[in-house]
């Protein structure tokens, strides 16, 4: 099946940092979505970017599917920010299969 | 627009018992997906369901079973509960689209505990 990997799996930053997350996949896909996981465990939506570049505030995130991977860009980190940034995947070629596949995710820590 | 809602948000069972989980997508969605998370093995893909028919199964034993209702609302349903099925169980809901190019929604889970 794909393979997905998130970089670096920790990153711990002050308050106000710039950041960038990075998601390699193994295969074409025709979703990606990053997502972030507050402390309560919900996946709160971010973008739905299967290519090219989006921007909402201060998150932006761009995917390069023709290299295979998405970077999102956090700019002017709150601590609000801070928690566990999944992306994920359907492949093109899944027959049908259309489950996300995650990766394991960022973990971000903003300190004040 | 209401999002997706998951019931119960907590639940403790023991060994051997059995669990049935309940999702409400968002109006208008009429695919619903479920996934398992957990400490070790991270965020996996459960089934999907679409029309009131399982369109796809993730790797999970057969113990694991859902269904879904001509309202979209879906049910999952875990039998002879293990240790190693404490998790957070999320549910998702999507246009029907299909190929799998749509935006799925998350809800809020169920946290299972089983002792």
């Amino acid at each position: 099946g794909i393979q997905v990997e998130q970089s670096p799996p920790d990153l711990i930053l002050q308050e106000g940092a710039n950041s960038t997350l990075r998601c390699n996949f193994s295969d074409s896909v025709n979703n990606l979505q990053w997502f972030h996981q507050n402390p309560w465990g919900q996946l709160i939506n971010l973008f739905y970017i299967p290519s090219g570049t989006k921007q909402n505030g201060r998150l932006s995130a761009t995917t390069v599917a023709t290299e295979r991977y998405s970077l999102l860009y956090i700019s002017s980190s709150q601590t609000t920010d801070s928690g566990v940034y999944f992306c994920a995947v359907v492949v093109s070629s899944g027959g049908g299969a259309d489950g996300l596949t995650f990766g394991k995710g960022t973990h971000l820590i903003i300190q004040p | 627009k209401a999002g997706v809602t998951q019931t119960p948000r907590y639940l403790i069972k023991t060994r051997g018992q059995q669990v049935t989980l309940s999702c409400s997508p968002i109006s208008g969605h009429r695919s619903v997906s479920w996934y398992q998370q957990t400490p070790g093995q991270g965020l996996q893909f459960l089934f999907e369901y679409f029309s009131e028919t399982q369109r796809n199964k993730g790797n999970f034993p057969g113990r694991f079973s859902g269904r879904q209702f001509s309202n979209s609302r879906s049910e999952m349903n875990v039998s002879t509960l293990e240790l190693g099925d404490s998790a957070l169980y999320l549910c998702a809901s999507s246009l029907p689209s299909g190929g799998g190019t749509d935006t799925q929604y998350f809800g809020p889970g169920t946290r299972l505990t089983v002792l």
